[in-house]
């Protein structure tokens, strides 16, 4: 098993640019994960999907979309890149209690 | 304020040595969960806990709901457990808060 992966491991946009931070699992785990980690700050929840179809906000939505289309997918889309989106964004899939985290995501917006 | 307090920020240990790092939340929760980040940045989860004691290993967690306080305990620390200890809070409608982190180098 691959566990949670992330593509792409870095990224640099310019201001008003979208991308689309991909995320995908293999353990079947209908609870997903997307957060974003400042320096010197706590992980903060930007979404969260408890399955398919099925998405809700965290506590830092604003500026990001998520769809769930399967069970395995979760991508975070960024519309409108701006300056205070540069951060490391990490996935994450949880079975019961544990989560399991993708390897991070190192985005900058210039 | 934040949500999630941890204490210390940055603690430095001799191997060998008993480690404590204190979580305090302040919002009513389901669950509380302590994780590890590498110096790499991988985060590995340790303990999901809704009351009294789990021990895994070398390390034991504990919470006190009325105090909303929890300690992660390292015993016989060793090089190997230098990493950042994360302290998060999980409320009923599964929002996560997370503390900044304690960063915790033990030397050989």
């Amino acid at each position: 098993n691959a566990g949670v992966t992330q593509t792409p491991k870095f990224r640099i946009l310019k201001i008003g640019q979208s991308m689309t931070l991909q995320c995908t699992q293999d353990m079947n785990h209908n609870y997903m994960y997307w957060y974003r980690q400042d320096p010197g700050m706590g992980l903060k929840l930007i979404y969260y999907s408890v399955g398919a179809g099925i998405t809700d906000k965290g506590e830092v939505p604003n500026g990001y979309n998520v769809s769930r289309s399967t069970t395995e997918d979760f991508p975070l889309r960024l519309e409108l890149a701006a300056p205070s989106q540069t951060s490391v964004y990490f996935c994450a899939s949880s079975r019961e209690w544990e989560q399991f985290f993708g390897p991070g995501t190192r985005l900058t917006v210039l | 304020k934040n949500e999630v307090e941890q204490s210390p920020q940055n603690l430095t240990a001799q191997e060998g040595e008993f480690i404590t790092i204190n979580c305090s939340y302040s919002v009513g929760i389901s669950a509380l969960h302590w994780l590890q980040q590498h110096p790499g940045g991988g985060i590995v989860s340790l303990f999901m806990l809704s009351s009294g004691k789990k021990k895994h290993g070398r390390l034991i967690a504990t919470i006190n709901i009325q105090e909303k306080h929890s300690s992660l305990h390292i015993t016989a620390s060793h090089p190997r457990d230098s990493a950042v200890y994360i302290c998060a809070v999980e409320n009923t409608g599964n929002q996560f808060y997370f503390g900044t982190g304690t960063s915790l180098t033990v030397i050989p």
